[in-house]
Protein backbone atom coordinates (compact mmCIF):
# COMPACT_ATOMS: atom_id res chain seq x y z
CA UNK A 1 0.00 0.00 0.00
CA UNK A 2 1.44 3.56 -1.10
CA UNK A 3 0.88 6.87 -0.04
CA UNK A 4 -1.31 7.89 3.31
CA UNK A 5 -4.19 5.65 4.42
CA UNK A 6 -7.06 7.69 6.50
CA UNK A 7 -9.40 4.97 8.38
CA UNK A 8 -12.50 5.71 9.38
CA UNK A 9 -13.56 7.28 6.08
CA UNK A 10 -17.25 8.71 7.21
CA UNK A 11 -17.81 8.91 10.67
CA UNK A 12 -20.68 10.05 13.09
CA UNK A 13 -21.02 10.59 16.66
CA UNK A 14 -22.96 11.97 19.67
CA UNK A 15 -21.64 15.05 21.40
CA UNK A 16 -20.64 12.95 24.16
CA UNK A 17 -19.04 9.83 22.07
CA UNK A 18 -15.23 9.08 22.64
CA UNK A 19 -13.68 8.02 18.74
CA UNK A 20 -10.36 8.14 17.35
CA UNK A 21 -9.18 8.76 13.60
CA UNK A 22 -6.13 7.28 12.13
CA UNK A 23 -3.71 7.78 10.01
CA UNK A 24 -0.81 6.04 8.18
CA UNK A 25 1.72 7.45 5.71
CA UNK A 26 3.74 4.53 3.84
CA UNK A 27 6.32 7.42 2.14
CA UNK A 28 8.53 7.28 4.81
CA UNK A 29 7.84 11.13 5.78
CA UNK A 30 9.24 12.81 8.78
CA UNK A 31 6.53 15.27 9.34
CA UNK A 32 2.80 14.56 10.00
CA UNK A 33 0.06 16.98 9.86
CA UNK A 34 -3.99 17.03 11.18
CA UNK A 35 -5.65 19.43 9.20
CA UNK A 36 -9.36 20.38 9.11
CA UNK A 37 -11.36 21.36 6.01
CA UNK A 38 -14.70 23.27 6.29
CA UNK A 39 -16.59 24.05 3.34
CA UNK A 40 -15.73 27.74 2.03
CA UNK A 41 -13.09 27.81 4.43
CA UNK A 42 -9.20 27.18 3.85
CA UNK A 43 -7.77 24.21 5.18
CA UNK A 44 -7.22 24.80 9.08
CA UNK A 45 -3.76 23.51 10.46
CA UNK A 46 -4.48 21.99 13.96
CA UNK A 47 -1.42 19.54 14.87
CA UNK A 48 2.11 19.24 13.58
CA UNK A 49 4.42 16.13 14.29
CA UNK A 50 8.19 15.63 13.24
CA UNK A 51 9.95 12.50 14.20
CA UNK A 52 6.85 11.96 16.71
CA UNK A 53 7.45 15.25 18.52
CA UNK A 54 4.46 17.34 18.62
CA UNK A 55 5.45 20.62 17.04
CA UNK A 56 2.48 22.36 16.89
CA UNK A 57 -0.56 23.17 18.54
CA UNK A 58 -2.75 25.77 16.15
CA UNK A 59 -4.91 26.49 19.29
CA UNK A 60 -6.67 23.71 19.02
CA UNK A 61 -9.59 22.86 21.66
CA UNK A 62 -8.52 19.83 24.11
CA UNK A 63 -11.57 17.87 22.75
CA UNK A 64 -9.31 17.09 19.99
CA UNK A 65 -5.73 14.79 21.86
CA UNK A 66 -3.52 13.72 18.67
CA UNK A 67 -1.14 11.01 19.31
CA UNK A 68 2.06 10.11 17.14
CA UNK A 69 3.00 6.70 18.46
CA UNK A 70 5.85 6.35 15.47
CA UNK A 71 6.55 8.27 12.39
CA UNK A 72 4.21 6.19 10.15
CA UNK A 73 1.49 6.34 12.35
CA UNK A 74 -1.00 9.62 13.69
CA UNK A 75 -4.01 9.49 15.76
CA UNK A 76 -6.42 12.08 16.04
CA UNK A 77 -8.64 11.23 19.95
CA UNK A 78 -11.87 13.04 19.73
CA UNK A 79 -14.23 13.29 22.37
CA UNK A 80 -16.88 15.92 23.83
CA UNK A 81 -17.47 17.15 20.67
CA UNK A 82 -19.97 20.10 19.11
CA UNK A 83 -21.85 20.20 15.86
CA UNK A 84 -19.22 22.97 14.67
CA UNK A 85 -16.77 20.33 15.12
CA UNK A 86 -18.47 18.72 12.00
CA UNK A 87 -15.94 19.03 8.81
CA UNK A 88 -13.70 16.74 6.66
CA UNK A 89 -10.44 15.94 8.59
CA UNK A 90 -7.11 15.55 6.76
CA UNK A 91 -3.82 13.84 7.40
CA UNK A 92 -1.01 14.68 5.30
CA UNK A 93 2.76 13.54 5.56
CA UNK A 94 6.05 15.42 4.39
CA UNK A 95 9.65 14.97 4.00
CA UNK A 96 10.46 16.79 6.43
CA UNK A 97 9.90 20.25 8.31
CA UNK A 98 13.50 21.82 7.29
CA UNK A 99 12.59 21.37 3.91
CA UNK A 100 9.86 23.00 1.34
CA UNK A 101 8.53 20.11 0.47
CA UNK A 102 4.83 19.42 -0.64
CA UNK A 103 2.29 17.48 1.82
CA UNK A 104 0.77 14.35 0.76
CA UNK A 105 -2.49 14.13 1.87
CA UNK A 106 -4.82 11.28 2.76
CA UNK A 107 -8.34 11.06 1.40
CA UNK A 108 -9.96 12.39 5.18
CA UNK A 109 -12.28 11.44 7.53
CA UNK A 110 -15.92 13.06 7.10
CA UNK A 111 -16.73 13.68 10.68
CA UNK A 112 -20.43 14.56 11.55
CA UNK A 113 -21.97 15.40 14.83
CA UNK A 114 -25.04 15.00 16.01
CA UNK B 1 -1.11 38.83 8.04
CA UNK B 2 -0.28 36.86 5.19
CA UNK B 3 -2.77 35.78 3.07
CA UNK B 4 -3.24 33.51 0.34
CA UNK B 5 -6.62 34.80 -2.00
CA UNK B 6 -7.91 32.40 -5.32
CA UNK B 7 -9.99 33.59 -7.78
CA UNK B 8 -12.10 33.38 -9.48
CA UNK B 9 -13.84 31.33 -6.89
CA UNK B 10 -15.94 29.35 -9.43
CA UNK B 11 -15.27 28.39 -13.04
CA UNK B 12 -17.72 26.67 -15.41
CA UNK B 13 -15.53 26.47 -19.04
CA UNK B 14 -16.71 24.42 -22.28
CA UNK B 15 -14.63 21.39 -23.42
CA UNK B 16 -11.66 23.04 -24.87
CA UNK B 17 -11.84 26.56 -23.98
CA UNK B 18 -8.70 27.27 -22.12
CA UNK B 19 -8.51 29.63 -19.41
CA UNK B 20 -6.21 30.17 -16.11
CA UNK B 21 -6.50 30.00 -12.59
CA UNK B 22 -5.22 32.78 -9.93
CA UNK B 23 -3.39 32.42 -6.67
CA UNK B 24 -1.96 35.77 -5.17
CA UNK B 25 -0.28 36.02 -1.94
CA UNK B 26 0.94 38.67 0.28
CA UNK B 27 3.61 36.78 1.68
CA UNK B 28 7.68 37.84 2.43
CA UNK B 29 10.15 35.71 1.71
CA UNK B 30 8.27 32.84 0.16
CA UNK B 31 9.64 29.47 0.43
CA UNK B 32 8.06 27.91 -1.99
CA UNK B 33 4.24 27.65 -3.88
CA UNK B 34 1.97 24.18 -4.51
CA UNK B 35 -0.75 23.85 -6.69
CA UNK B 36 -3.30 20.77 -5.82
CA UNK B 37 -6.08 19.40 -7.31
CA UNK B 38 -9.10 17.85 -5.08
CA UNK B 39 -11.80 15.68 -6.26
CA UNK B 40 -15.39 15.38 -4.39
CA UNK B 41 -14.32 12.96 -0.81
CA UNK B 42 -10.86 12.73 -1.44
CA UNK B 43 -7.89 14.85 0.07
CA UNK B 44 -6.08 16.82 -2.26
CA UNK B 45 -3.47 15.87 -4.69
CA UNK B 46 -0.10 17.64 -5.25
CA UNK B 47 0.13 19.04 -8.66
CA UNK B 48 3.48 21.86 -8.76
CA UNK B 49 5.81 23.18 -6.68
CA UNK B 50 7.19 26.59 -7.54
CA UNK B 51 10.05 28.20 -5.84
CA UNK B 52 11.00 31.41 -7.35
CA UNK B 53 9.67 33.92 -9.77
CA UNK B 54 9.90 33.12 -13.57
CA UNK B 55 9.47 29.28 -12.35
CA UNK B 56 7.23 27.18 -15.10
CA UNK B 57 6.01 23.83 -14.21
CA UNK B 58 3.73 21.41 -16.79
CA UNK B 59 1.63 18.30 -16.66
CA UNK B 60 -0.59 17.36 -19.54
CA UNK B 61 -2.68 20.08 -19.65
CA UNK B 62 -1.83 22.27 -16.98
CA UNK B 63 1.06 24.65 -16.59
CA UNK B 64 1.52 26.90 -13.49
CA UNK B 65 3.86 30.01 -13.57
CA UNK B 66 4.94 32.23 -10.94
CA UNK B 67 5.52 36.24 -10.66
CA UNK B 68 6.81 37.91 -6.99
CA UNK B 69 3.40 38.06 -6.17
CA UNK B 70 0.74 35.40 -8.26
CA UNK B 71 0.87 32.17 -9.70
CA UNK B 72 -1.15 31.35 -12.41
CA UNK B 73 -2.43 27.50 -13.37
CA UNK B 74 -3.18 27.65 -17.09
CA UNK B 75 -5.38 24.78 -18.51
CA UNK B 76 -5.08 23.98 -21.82
CA UNK B 77 -8.19 22.77 -23.95
CA UNK B 78 -9.43 21.15 -20.62
CA UNK B 79 -11.61 18.28 -20.58
CA UNK B 80 -14.31 17.08 -18.22
CA UNK B 81 -12.47 15.46 -16.19
CA UNK B 82 -10.01 18.23 -15.62
CA UNK B 83 -13.48 19.01 -13.48
CA UNK B 84 -12.22 19.20 -9.51
CA UNK B 85 -10.99 21.91 -6.75
CA UNK B 86 -7.94 23.08 -7.44
CA UNK B 87 -6.33 24.34 -4.12
CA UNK B 88 -3.01 26.84 -3.95
CA UNK B 89 -0.65 26.86 -0.63
CA UNK B 90 1.81 29.02 -0.06
CA UNK B 91 4.54 28.57 2.48
CA UNK B 92 7.00 31.16 3.91
CA UNK B 93 10.69 32.11 5.27
CA UNK B 94 11.07 31.21 8.84
CA UNK B 95 8.45 28.78 9.14
CA UNK B 96 7.35 25.16 7.78
CA UNK B 97 3.32 26.42 7.83
CA UNK B 98 1.58 26.07 4.65
CA UNK B 99 -1.45 28.51 3.99
CA UNK B 100 -4.09 27.58 1.26
CA UNK B 101 -6.05 29.44 -0.63
CA UNK B 102 -10.14 28.53 -0.49
CA UNK B 103 -9.82 26.83 -4.07
CA UNK B 104 -11.03 27.74 -7.29
CA UNK B 105 -14.17 25.21 -8.09
CA UNK B 106 -13.71 24.34 -12.03
CA UNK B 107 -16.15 22.81 -14.11
CA UNK B 108 -15.80 21.16 -17.68
CA UNK B 109 -18.80 20.79 -19.44
CA UNK B 110 -18.81 18.09 -22.83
Amino acid sequence: ETGVTQTPRHLVMGMTNKKSLKCEQHLGHNAMYWYKQSAKKPLELMFVYSLEERVENNSVPSRFSPECPNSSHLFLHLHTLQPEDSALYLCASSQDLTLSQPQHFGDGTRLSIL
Amino acid sequence: EDQVTQSPEALRLQEGESSSLNCSYTVSGLRGLFWYRQDPGKGPEFLFTLYSAGEEKEKERLKATLTKKESFLHITAPKPEDSATYLCAVQYSGTYKYIFGTGTRLKVLA
